[in-house]
């Protein structure tokens, strides 16, 4: 079964220092792997998609992730955090479902905290 | 044009009201979502419409009842819904609903039953 976790819940950064968001992936195919971001009381934007090309996805935003199949990691980062940056962050696999159709199957989330 | 729209942003009302949601794509997706999101929580799916039609409905409540009048319009009727049910409806669409492409959300409509 297709599954993610993150590996922090929170992670708390300064305005201008680098952000690393961890999550790895449980895969038996191979995977399609997305990161959305969620501002509060808002929907959820596509960041970036994984689909078996490169294997350094760059998002928008600055947002880059690495799929490494042999660590099976798919870690969110960017250079330098804005205090926008500040939302909640999911890492997603898509799935198939017994009906053949696609079902995303998201991690529970890490929240990022940008202090000034 | 990447937009999903929801309406309305917002809804409050009470366990015997009847009201709907409605979602709204412009990009020729065929597939269409309904999510559920509880606080400080991931997005459920609830409905999976493929080429206007259902295709899957995960084990929701008959109070919940979708409805796709069209390739880029769904709807969610609601009626009869418990205080559990407050939470934000997200729709999503993607390019199909069989293979690995992205899904794109709209706001959500945030529901609170009384």
């Amino acid at each position: 079964a297709q599954s993610v976790t993150q590996l922090d819940s929170h992670v708390s950064v300064s305005e201008g220092t680098p952000v690393l968001l961890r999550c790895n992936y449980s895969s038996s195919y191979s995977p399609s792997l997305f990161w959305y971001v969620q501002h509060p009381n808002k929907g959820l934007q596509l960041l970036l998609k994984y689909t078996s090309a490169a294997t350094l996805v760059k998002g928008i935003n600055g947002f880059e992730a690495e799929f490494k199949k042999s660590e099976t990691s798919f870690h969110l980062t960017k250079p330098s955090a804005h205090m926008s940056d500040a939302a909640e962050y999911f890492c997603v696999v898509s799935a198939f479902m017994n009906t053949g159709f696609q079902k995303l199957v998201f991690g529970t989330g890490t929240r990022l905290l940008v202090s000034p | 044009d990447t937009e999903v729209t929801q309406t309305p942003k917002h809804l409050v009302m009470g366990m015997t009201n009847k009201k709907s949601l409605k979602c709204e794509q412009h990009m020729g997706h065929r597939a269409m979502y309904w999510y559920k999101q509880k606080a400080k929580k991931p997005p459920e799916l609830m409905f999976v419409y493929s080429y206007e039609k259902l295709s899957i409905n995960e084990s929701v409540p008959s109070r919940f009842s979708p409805e796709c009048p069209n390739s880029s319009l769904l709807n969610l009727h609601l009626h009869a819904l418990q205080p559990e049910d407050s939470a934000l409806y997200l729709c999503a669409s993607s390019q199909d609903p069989g293979h690995f492409y992205e899904q794109y959300f709209g706001p959500g409509t945030r529901l609170t039953v009384t």
